[in-house]
């Protein structure tokens, strides 16, 4: 069975463009949260979705967005980017909605701002 | 202070060694613990899951959480070069989002 797909899976942008990472659950996976990673850092929570709806989010700017699509897939877009969003960008899926619920983890998009 | 401390290391030992991975965390109502295995550049793998204080064994790994010390363990027995790589400890309570620790490297060397 296929993982938790993310794409792309290395991207450069410079300051002050747009991003859109996408991500695809495990088959049969109604959440997904994002998390940011930073280089030397744990994941920070960004932002959780369970069918559909906004379950929560973390502490980021409103420069962070994310939407569920009807098949569960998801997309994180940030604006504006600043050089601290560099980071690798992790999604998480889960039968149900976590943190009860084993989060499976993507390999992670790698974003790199200039 | 931190939610969720965890020396970053990094920890070198010698292949069959054992290892004690450890973090602290400072909220009380932490409930439910969890140990992330990660590889360069790949994402965490969940290895180990409890909830409230005890020891957990799965394989040549054992969890321990202590909680009126707010402590949390991982031990790794006869360590394998294959077990190099980031452990990252994590926590959280009912309905609320996972807080990580910032993970140690650990490299075992044959």
């Amino acid at each position: 069975d296929a993982g938790v797909t993310q794409s792309p899976t290395h991207l450069i942008k410079t300051r002050g463009q747009h991003v859109t990472l996408r991500c695809s659950p495990i088959s049969g996976h109604k959440s997904v949260s994002w998390y940011q990673q930073v280089l030397g850092q744990g994941p920070q929570f960004i932002f959780q979705y369970y069918e559909k709806e906004e379950r929560g989010r973390g502490n980021f700017p409103d420069r962070f967005s994310a939407r569920q699509f009807p098949n569960y897939s998801s997309e994180l877009n940030v604006n504006a980017l600043l050089l601290g969003d560099s980071a690798l960008y992790l999604c998480a899926s889960s039968l149900g909605p976590p943190p009860q619920e084993t989060q499976y983890f993507g390999p992670g998009t790698r974003l790199l701002v200039l | 202070q931190k939610e969720v401390e965890q020396d970053p290391g990094p920890l070198s030992v010698p292949e069959g060694a054992i290892v004690s991975l450890n973090c602290t965390y400072s909220n009380s109502a932490f409930q439910y613990f969890m140990w992330y295995r990660q590889y360069s550049r790949k994402g965490p793998e969940l290895l180990m899951y409890t909830y409230s204080s005890g020891n957990k064994e799965d394989g040549r790994f054992t969890a321990q959480v202590d909680k009126s010390s707010k402590y949390i363990s991982l031990f790794i027995r006869d360590s394998q070069p294959s077990d190099s790589a980031t452990y990252l400890c994590a926590t959280h309570q009912a309905g609320t989002a996972l807080i990580f620790g910032k993970g140690t490297t650990l490299s075992v060397s044959s």
